[in-house]
């Protein structure tokens, strides 16, 4: 049982380039979300679709855009990647109703030079 | 909107002693809270959640947790440490659509 998969695990991109980061799950859940992880920050909502063809703006979607293909896919495109987006990302997924808890992948580290 | 306040970013406990991370939370409905538990270079794993069936909340590897409304708080405990447990450790509260709001984490070192 796979989970949440993201890829790549790793990534170096200089400033300017674009890129997307790819997100599956197979737990047949209608929730997902996109994070990034930043050195005592927490973790920080960057976009989430709370179901199939449903995405809204979290907490810093500024410089990013989102995509949720199917129930199962979600990606995360950076169009002119900044220094300031080099961060760890996470995506996640959960199940409907409340208290349903988050599963995560195992992240994407990405190094804007 | 929720928020949850955890202190002290990084935690140092002796082998055998007792671990309490502290989480404190803001919510204007009955909360759902969750602790999760990463380790070096991987995600998050769920370690335990309140969701109002019961107060004291037990959760894998030792851990628990206690919610207690009046002080709005949600600390975790493990009663004796052990080297594997050396890990970041995250307190969450829930929002709408599932959504979590996240503390800023406790880096948890383990001393021989």
């Amino acid at each position: 049982n796979a989970g949440v998969t993201q890829t790549p695990k790793f990534q170096v991109l200089k400033t300017g380039q674009s890129m997307t980061l790819q997100c599956a799950q197979d737990m047949n859940h209608n929730s997902m979300y996109w994070y990034r992880q930043d050195p005592g920050m927490g973790l920080r909502l960057i976009y989430y679709s709370a179901s199939e063809g449903t995405t809204d703006k979290g907490e810093v979607p500024n410089g990013y855009n989102v995509s949720r293909l199917n129930k199962r896919e979600f990606s995360l495109r950076l169009e002119s990647a900044a220094p300031s987006q080099t961060s760890v990302y996470f995506c996640a997924s959960s199940g409907r109703g409340g208290g349903q808890p988050q599963h995560f992948g195992d992240g994407t580290r990405l190094s804007i030079l | 909107a929720q928020s949850v306040t955890q202190l002290g970013s990084h935690v140092s406990v002796s082998e055998g002693a007792l671990v309490l991370l502290r989480c404190n939370y803001s919510s204007s409905v009955p909360p759902y809270l969750f602790w999760y538990v990463q380790y070096p270079n991987q995600g998050l794993q769920l370690l335990l959640k309140y969701t109002s069936a019961a107060t004291l909340v037990k959760g894998i590897n030792g851990f628990e947790a206690e919610f207690k409304k009046s002080e709005t708080s949600f600390h975790l405990t493990k009663p004796s440490a052990h080297m594997s447990d050396a890990a970041e450790y995250f307190c969450a509260v829930s929002e709408r659509n599932n959504r979590l709001a996240f503390g800023k984490g406790n880096q948890v070192v383990v001393i021989p």
